[in-house]
């Protein structure tokens, strides 16, 4: 059975750190790209970043370029997302997910992670 | 970036209720078109992706289609368990630009 399990959520000061991870099981992990997604409370979806398969190539959104970094470890079948300069505006559920066909580019998320809830506050 | 939108915002029905949700996308992405399923609580659930096609396990009262620039997804007779908010999201880029979500209601 396919797992993805964040942790590393909780609450930071503006213009704090965190870093969150993604421990993947239940299927070659190497071979997929993988995403971070969040959601605001009570708002919709947002696509913060990709990382293709090798970790060779990487996209960010616009609204977290220069600030977030994410990067993966295939020996240790995780996920990784560096959050640095946190507003207020980054608190959301932040979701790891898996491109749906290896190696296919752009593609769509067919499993998800249960989140981890980033909450900036002073 | 591709802009996606879809309407209507909220949906009041009732069980049994042919349903359509609409996707708008401000440029052509061909068919490269998701739908996800999300309850309160929970993380997506990809329903349809390519535009129309299930995705292994999703009942088959669900389905898709559009190309180009606009897209529906159609639950054929409501039930129970469909109560949820429901998201397109285009991958013909990286980005891959979610809509706002429809969020269909018990009337």
């Amino acid at each position: 059975e396919v797992q993805l399990v964040e942790s590393g959520g909780g609450l930071v000061q503006p213009g704090g750190s965190l870093r969150l991870s993604c421990a993947a099981s239940g299927f070659t992990f190497s071979s997929y790209e993988m995403n971070w997604v969040r959601q605001a409370p009570g708002k919709g979806l947002e696509w913060v970043s990709f990382i293709s398969s090798s970790g060779s190539t990487i996209y960010n959104a616009d609204s977290v370029k220069g600030r977030f970094t994410i990067s993966r470890d295939n020996a240790k079948n995780s996920l990784y997302l560096q959050m640095n300069s946190l507003r207020a505006e980054d608190t959301a559920v932040y979701y790891c997910a898996r491109d749906m066909a290896p190696g296919s580019g752009s593609d769509c998320f067919d499993q998800w992670g249960q989140g981890t809830l980033v909450t900036v506050s002073s | 970036d591709i802009q996606m939108t879809q309407s209507p915002s909220t949906l009041s029905a009732s069980l049994g209720d042919r349903v359509t949700i609409t996707c708008r996308a401000s440029q052509s992405i061909s068919s490269w078109l998701a739908w996800y399923q999300q309850k309160p609580g929970k993380a997506p659930k990809l329903l349809i992706y390519k535009a129309s096609s299930l995705e292994s396990g999703v009942p088959s009262r669900f389905s898709g289609s559009g190309s180009g620039t606009e897209f529906t997804l159609t639950i054929s007779s409501l039930q129970p368990d469909d109560f949820a908010t429901y998201y397109c999201q285009q991958y013909n880029s990286y980005s891959g630009t979610f809509g706002q979500g429809t969020k269909v209601e018990i009337k």
